[in-house]
């Protein structure tokens, strides 16, 4: 089965630095790779995903660029601002597979700290 | 009620106990799914249900029965539980399209802890 590694798990950054997350995994077929943010007391929501037709993508101040040679994709947060401090989670599934239910592998998370 | 809902949102219980925990979903989404999150295993698949029929067990243990009614609703039914079981259970759902996103929205979780 699929098999997904993030790093790092802590992540310190001051307040308009860059965060940079990095995930490997091991299936090549796997297509689809989010990115999910969660904040204290809440469930983890997507903030932004790709695919492996995709090399890059953006959405403001988050960028996710995907290897697929490699196998890893990066999360990348520019300026940030104390609000992005939550846990992070990578993941990695494979779309468009006739096969009931989106079964997502996630990463181990990292735990960001923005500070001030 | 939008989105994702969890009940209880806490549940102490002990070894000996039934409990069950509810999720319930207002997106109109055809997939559910029940998640363990611990400091061991930050996020880990337990069940995969999708058109109310269950498709995936990812080999948990008897003690966690779940139950899908309908679309809307899932439960997950606890007896004689572990200390090891104490972590935040999570619900989410997804809408199971071809081609489509496929996101899966998650639930605020259910922080249980096993006496």
């Amino acid at each position: 089965g699929e098999n997904v590694e993030q790093h790092p798990s802590t992540l310190s950054v001051q307040e308009g630095d860059s965060a940079v997350i990095k995930c490997t995994y091991s299936d090549s077929a796997s297509n689809y790779f989010p990115w999910y943010k969660q904040e204290l007391g809440k469930g983890p929501q997507l903030i932004i995903d790709i695919r492996s037709n995709v090399g890059e993508k953006k959405d403001q101040r988050i960028a996710v660029t995907l290897n697929k040679t490699a196998k890893h994709f990066s999360l990348h947060i520019t300026e940030t601002q104390p609000e992005d401090s939550a846990v992070y989670f990578c993941a990695a599934a494979k779309k468009g597979i006739k096969a009931a239910g989106n079964k997502l592998t996630f990463g181990g998370g990292t735990r960001v700290l923005v500070k001030p | 009620e939008t989105g994702v809902t969890q009940t209880p949102r806490h549940l102490v219980m002990g070894m000996t106990n039934k409990k069950s925990l509810k999720c319930e979903q207002h997106l109109g989404h055809n997939a559910m799914y029940w998640y363990k999150q611990s400091a061991k295993k930050p996020l880990e698949l337990m069940f995969v249900y999708s058109l109310e029929e269950r498709v995936e067990n990812n080999s948990v243990p008897s003690r966690f029965s779940p139950e899908c009614p309908n679309s809307s609703h899932l439960f997950l039914h606890l007896h004689t539980l572990q200390p090891e079981d104490s972590a935040l259970y999570l619900c989410a759902s997804s809408q199971e399209a071809s081609g489509g996103n496929n996101e899966q929205f998650f639930g605020p979780g259910t922080r249980l802890t096993v006496l």
